[in-house]
């Protein structure tokens, strides 16, 4: 099965500085690579996913690259507020036959005002 | 606004009882998913299904069954509880086909003791 590993652990930034969390992925027919936060006590929810067949998307603050030939993807965050303290979790997954998520073990990033 | 309900936020729970978590959801989503959260081990999959009556063992099924009678409802169930599994659970839910986002419950902490 897919094993998707995340780099690093925990993170701490000084606010306006930039984060960026790193993930690989071990089976090539993943093809759908979402990012969720968690806020302390709360659910996990997206904030930015990518397909295969793009290499790039961006959304405001934060952006996800992808590389399919070396099997990692990364999320940064740019001019980081204190309100994007939470745990990241990467995800991979394969769509076309069952949809199911396997995630990295967080990251835990800790914005400094 | 898609919502996973799961039917208790926190479940004590002496060792050897059978213990029930349930998770509803209402956006008519074929996947339905239990993880289990623990520090340092990020969302490790237990079952999921893509189907009514259908189910597939996750990464860590262990000590655990599902149900699921009807599309919205999917249970996990700890056939006799152990003080290892004390943990939070999360479900979660997503389209089989289409954009594959998944929705998380609220999370569950049980803790058996």
């Amino acid at each position: 099965g897919e094993n998707v590993e995340q780099h690093p652990s925990t993170l701490s930034v000084q606010e306006g500085d930039s984060a960026v969390i790193k993930c690989t992925y071990s089976d090539s027919a993943s093809n759908y690579f979402p990012w969720y936060k968690q806020e302390l006590g709360k659910r996990p929810q997206l904030i930015i996913d990518i397909r295969s067949n793009v290499g790039e998307k961006k959304d405001q603050r934060i952006a996800v690259t992808l590389n399919k030939t070396a099997k990692h993807f990364s999320l940064h965050i740019t001019e980081t507020q204190p309100e994007d303290s939470a745990v990241y979790f990467c995800a991979a997954s394969e769509t076309n036959t069952g949809n199911q998520f396997y995630f990295g073990t967080g990251t835990s990033l800790t914005v400094i005002p | 606004d898609v919502k996973v309900t799961q039917s208790s936020r926190y479940l004590v729970k002496r060792t050897g009882e059978k213990v029930f978590l349930e998770c509803v959801q209402d956006m008519d989503h074929e996947n339905m998913f239990w993880y289990r959260q623990d520090p340092g081990l990020g969302l490790r999959l237990i079952y999921f299904s893509y189907d009514v009556k259908m189910k597939e063992k996750g990464d860590i099924p262990e000590g655990y069954s599902v149900s699921r009678e009807k599309k919205e409802r999917f249970s996990l169930i700890l056939e006799s509880a152990s003080t290892n599994q004390t943990s939070m659970y999360l479900c979660a839910s997503s389209f089989a086909g289409g954009i594959p986002e998944a929705f998380f419950g609220q999370g569950t902490r049980l803790t058996v003791v």
